[in-house]
C-alpha cells in the first residue's frame, strides 16, 4: 500500500530533551516536506526537500532540523524542544511537480513538550 | 507569495443541506489549488485540484469546486451533506502548499 508513515503517532517529552520524529514514504517520491498545524492557523511548513541531500526552509524552521541521506526518508530532528513547540505534525510527499500530482500525507506525529 | 483564505472556521449544516465552503486566494496568476480533507485522527487526505483546464473540478464523497478567476475563488460544494462528512478541510495554493487555516464542517442529523 502506498504510504507515508511517521513514528510516534504520539509523543511527550521534557523541554531540552532532543527526539527526532521519523517519515518514511514508499512512493518513490522526490519531494517531501513537514507540516505542524495548530488550531486557527492551519499548517505551516517547517522543511521542504526536492530530493535527496537537497533541503530549504519553509515558514517555520526555528528550532528544528531536517535531513534527507535516503529518498524514502525525511526526519525531523528538534534538538532542545521547548514548550511551543507542542503540536500536531505532519509528514507530506509527493511526485514532482507537487503542484500536479498535491501531496500524500502521513497520519500525524502528536508532540507535547512539558 | 501566495496566500489563501477560507471564510468561517466553523460551518455547521443539517444532514442533506448543502456544503458550501469558502476559500480565496490572493495572486495575480492564477495558481493550482486543492482542497483536504482531514477526518479525526487521521492525516490530511486528497479530495480535488484544479490545475489547468476546466473550472468545475469533481472529486472524491460528491464534492466539487468551482475556480473562479473574476473572484479569486475555489469554492468547495456538495449538494447534500452526509454525517460521514463531518471533517476539516482545508484549502491550499500552490506547489508550496499554503494552506489555509481550516474550516471544521460539522453535520447536524
Amino acid at each position: 500500500e502506498a504510504q507515508v508513515t511517521q513514528n510516534p503517532r504520539y509523543l511527550i517529552t521534557v523541554t531540552g530533551k532532543k527526539l527526532t520524529v521519523t517519515c518514511s514514504q514508499n512512493m518513490n517520491h522526490e519531494y517531501m516536506s513537514w507540516y505542524r498545524q495548530d488550531p486557527g492557523l492551519g499548517l505551516r511548513q517547517i522543511y521542504y526537500s526536492m530530493n535527496v541531500e537537497v533541503t530549504d526552509k519553509g515558514d517555520v524552521p526555528e528550532g528544528y532540523k531536517v535531513s534527507r541521506k535516503e529518498k524514502r526518508n525525511f526526519p525531523l530532528i528538534l534538538e532542545s524542544p521547548s514548550p511551543n513547540q507542542t503540536s500536531l505534525y505532519f509528514c507530506a510527499s509527493s511526485s514532482r511537480p507537487a503542484e500536479v500530482y498535491g501531496y500524500t500525507f502521513g497520519s500525524g506525529t502528536r508532540l507535547t513538550v512539558v | 507569495a501566495q496566500s489563501v483564505t477560507q471564510l468561517g472556521s466553523h460551518v455547521s449544516v443539517s444532514e442533506g443541506a448543502l456544503v458550501l465552503l469558502r476559500c480565496n486566494y490572493s495572486s495575480s496568476v492564477p495558481p493550482y489549488l486543492f482542497w483536504y480533507v482531514q477526518y479525526p485522527n487521521q492525516g490530511l487526505q486528497l479530495l480535488l485540484k484544479y490545475t489547468t483546464g476546466a473550472t468545475l473540478v469533481k472529486g472524491i464523497n460528491g464534492f466539487e469546486a468551482e475556480f473562479k478567476k473574476s473572484e479569486t475563488s475555489f469554492h468547495l460544494t456538495k449538494p447534500s451533506a452526509h454525517m460521514s462528512d463531518a471533517a476539516e478541510y482545508f484549502c491550499a495554493a500552490n506547489n508550496d502548499m499554503r494552506f489555509g487555516a481550516g474550516t471544521r464542517l460539522t453535520v447536524k442529523p
